[in-house]
């Protein structure tokens, strides 16, 4: 089952705007992670947020998390041709050491 | 470090035939995992393996899957007898330390059951 829940499934716009892909997920957690996948290739990983934590940047990423809600953001900043891949993100719940995937968002972002 | 590593790339087999995909980790990683991705079910985790010891295999289909981890370096994942419902793309991913910290996805294996 997943425990991960992508919104939207799939995602179009121009490049120089910003996209914002959203998570709900339904048991308490350790971490959270979000993962990039190009088509036809395996899953990189892009950035991990943790329970104490609220908000975290990498580059053009900006991750925020809201354990209140149970659910997670990531927005890609001025969106490059480039980006175009599906977008996971994945829980590591309390229990176990298992991180498990959600649906993905599918962005394309046109040239 | 050349990543973790799959083989083959890609494996079309037909209906009843055995079919063994291959993983190679990170050096070093304690953990290794193997994932199933369709369309229909999205990222499935079938069984993790700590310091080559199973851990979880509930994810595991039916008994015609079986996974081994017989050393540091290798682990394999078998289905024998295959059916088509089986095909999918099979990822493996490794760790450090398990699923606190990142994984590390091999470019996975394209099964087609026939």
């Amino acid at each position: 089952s997943q425990q991960g829940e992508e919104d939207p499934q799939a995602l179009s716009i121009q490049e120089g705007e910003n996209a914002t892909m959203n998570c709900s997920y339904k048991t308490s957690i350790n971490n959270l992670q979000w993962y990039r996948q190009n088509s036809g290739r395996g899953l990189v990983h892009l950035i991990l947020i943790r329970s104490n934590e609220r908000e975290k940047h990498s580059g053009r990423l900006r991750v925020t998390l809201d354990t209140s809600k149970k659910s997670s953001s990531l927005l890609i900043t001025a969106s490059r041709a480039a980006d175009t891949a599906s977008y996971f993100c994945a829980t590591d719940a309390n229990a176990g050491n298992m991180l498990t995937f959600g649906g993905g968002t599918r962005l394309m972002v046109k040239p | 470090d050349a990543g973790v590593i799959q083989s083959p790339r890609h494996e079309v087999t037909e209906m009843g035939q055995e079919v063994t995909l291959r993983c190679k980790p990170i050096s070093g990683h304690d953990y290794l995992f193997w994932y199933r991705q369709t369309m229909m079910r999205g990222l499935e985790l079938l069984i993790y393996f700590n310091n080559n010891v199973p851990i979880d295999d509930s994810g595991m289909p039916e008994d015609r899957f079986s996974a081994k981890m017989p050393n540091a370096s290798f682990s394999t994942l078998k289905i024998q007898p295959s059916e088509p419902r089986d095909s999918a793309v099979y990822f493996c991913a490794s760790s450090p330390s398990g699923s606190r910290e990142k994984l590390f996805f091999g470019s996975g294996t394209q099964l087609s059951v026939l």
